[in-house]
C-alpha cells in the first residue's frame, strides 16, 4: 500500500535559518503530493502541492519539488521565521485535490527560536 | 477559503459510553467527507469515507460497528464512537473536499 515517510521531529532552528524537512513516499502510479501545516490550535491547512513529476509547489516562501526518480518531496525554506513554528505533514493522494482521501506522514514539529 | 468546523475540540468520557463528533462544512456542500485518526507520534490514518445519503466506506481494520458514521446532509457528517474504551483515546480529524481537502480543527477524545 501507499506510505509516506518524513523526518522525525522536533526540529529546532534559529530565526532566518535554512529549513529542509525530508519526505519520501511509496505509491503505485503517479500520485499527487502535498505539504500541510498545522498551527497550534488550528486545523490542517494546505501549504503547497505538486501533481506531476518535476513540478515545484511553492507558497509563503516554502518550496518542494516532486522528484519521481528519488520518490521525494522535500520541503525547503530559505529563511524561517518564528511564525513558521507548526507541525508539517507530507501527504499523497491519487486524486489531484485529495478527493479520494490522503495518506499522511507522521508529521514534523518545527520550532523556530528568535 | 472554505471552512470545515469540527465539534467538540476536546471530550472526556467514561469507558462504556458513546461520544458523537460533528464535522460541518460551513460555506460549501460536501457529498464526501473523510474521517482520520491520529495516534501520538503516528501518521493521520484514514478511517472512513463518509458519503451523503449512503453508507460510509471503511478502511481495512476499522470496525464499522464501533465507529458509526452518519452523513445526513450535504454539510454535516457525524462520527459516533460507541461503547468507548481507553484504547479509543485519540485525535480525530475530519475533512471535506472542494477542489482541495479542507480539515476541521480535530477532536481530542480521552476515555477514562
Amino acid at each position: 500500500g501507499d506510505s509516506v515517510t518524513q523526518m522525525e521531529g522536533p526540529v529546532t532552528l534559529s530565526e532566518e535559518a535554512f529549513l529542509t524537512i525530508n519526505c519520501t513516499y511509496t505509491a503505485t502510479g503517479y500520485p499527487s503530493l502535498f505539504w500541510y501545516v498545522q498551527y497550534p490550535g488550528e486545523g490542517l491547512q494546505l501549504l503547497l502541492k505538486a501533481t506531476k513529476a518535476d513540478d515545484k509547489g511553492s507558497n509563503k516562501g516554502f518550496e518542494a519539488t516532486y522528484r519521481k526518480e528519488t520518490t521525494s518531496f522535500h520541503l525547503e525554506k530559505g529563511s524561517v521565521q518564528v511564525s513558521d513554528s507548526a507541525v508539517y505533514f507530507c501527504a499523497l493522494a491519487h486524486s489531484g485535490g485529495g478527493a479520494d482521501g490522503l495518506t499522511f506522514g507522521k508529521g514534523t514539529h518545527l520550532i523556530i527560536q528568535p | 477559503g472554505a471552512v470545515v468546523s469540527q465539534h467538540p475540540s476536546r471530550v472526556i468520557c467514561k469507558s462504556g459510553t458513546s461520544v458523537k463528533i460533528e464535522c460541518r462544512s460551513l460555506d460549501f456542500q460536501a457529498t464526501t467527507m473523510f474521517w482520520y485518526r491520529q495516534f501520538p507520534k503516528k501518521s493521520l490514518m484514514l478511517m472512513a469515507t463518509s458519503n451523503e445519503g449512503s453508507k460510509a466506506t471503511y478502511e481495512q481494520g476499522v470496525e464499522k460497528d464501533k465507529f458509526l458514521i452518519n452523513h445526513a446532509s450535504l454539510t454535516l457528517s457525524t462520527l459516533t464512537v460507541t461503547s468507548a474504551h481507553p484504547e479509543d483515546s485519540s485525535f480525530y480529524i475530519c475533512s471535506a473536499t472542494r477542489g482541495e481537502a479542507f480539515f476541521g480543527q480535530g477532536t481530542r477524545l480521552t476515555v477514562v
